[in-house]
């Protein structure tokens, strides 16, 4: 059975820094390429960042771009983010999302249940 | 980035109806589009794939279609767990996007 188990959320001041982690379970992470999506409170999904197998290719939405760093460690199965400058608009449920196969461009096909992230003084 | 404009944001039926949600893309992603369900407290769960294909485990009463920058998914005689939030995703760019979401609500 795929798992995915973030952790790393919590209460930040703004212009502060968190490192979210994804440890993934249950299929050969390797050869999956991986994506950090958040929610806001009431609001609708939004991709954040994918990062291919290798680690070598990481992509952002423009909203994070230059703030905000994905990473992964094969040999420990996890997936990381890094967010530094935080803002309270980044305040969200953030979920460790499964590309279906090694393309970044494919379909996510399994989700974590997520961590929250709040940006607020 | 490409944008996603999903619609209704909201929709009302009643159980045993037929629904349709529209997506569309602001430039062609050939088929690269995935519909997602999404229950309060839960994490999406994925019903089509490729625009049209159905996942594994999800009802036939679910069905997806489209190409290039017009999407709809249908959900045929409306059973009361339908009754959620639903979301086209691209994956066509290296930046995915979603759309805005839309609620279907008992009528």
């Amino acid at each position: 059975e795929v798992q995915l188990l973030e952790s790393g959320g919590g209460l930040v001041q703004p212009g502060g820094s968190l490192r979210l982690a994804c440890v993934a379970s249950g299929f050969d992470f390797n050869f999956h390429a991986m994506n950090w999506v958040r929610q806001a409170p009431g609001k609708g999904l939004q991709w954040v960042s994918g990062i291919t197998i290798g680690g070598h290719g990481a992509y952002y939405a423009d909203s994070v771009e230059g703030r905000f760093t994905i990473s992964r460690d094969n040999s420990r199965n996890t997936l990381y983010l890094q967010m530094n400058s935080l803002r309270p608009d980044d305040t969200a449920l953030y979920y460790c999302a499964k590309s279906v196969d090694i393309a970044l461009t494919n379909r996510i096909d399994h989700w974590g249940q997520g961590t929250l992230v709040t940006v607020s003084s | 980035d490409i944008q996603m404009t999903q619609s209704p944001s909201t929709l009302s039926a009643s159980v045993g109806d037929r629904v349709t949600i529209t997506c569309r893309a602001s430039q062609s992603i050939t088929t690269s589009l995935a519909w997602y369900q999404e229950n309060p407290g839960k994490a999406p769960n994925l019903l089509i794939y490729e625009a049209s294909s159905l996942e594994s485990g999800v009802p036939s009463r679910f069905s997806g279609s489209g190409s290039g920058t017009e999407f709809t998914l249908t959900i045929n005689n409306l059973q009361p767990d339908d009754f959620a939030t639903y979301y086209c995703h691209q994956y066509n760019s290296y930046a995915h996007t979603f759309g805005q979401g839309t609620k279907l609500e008992i009528k």
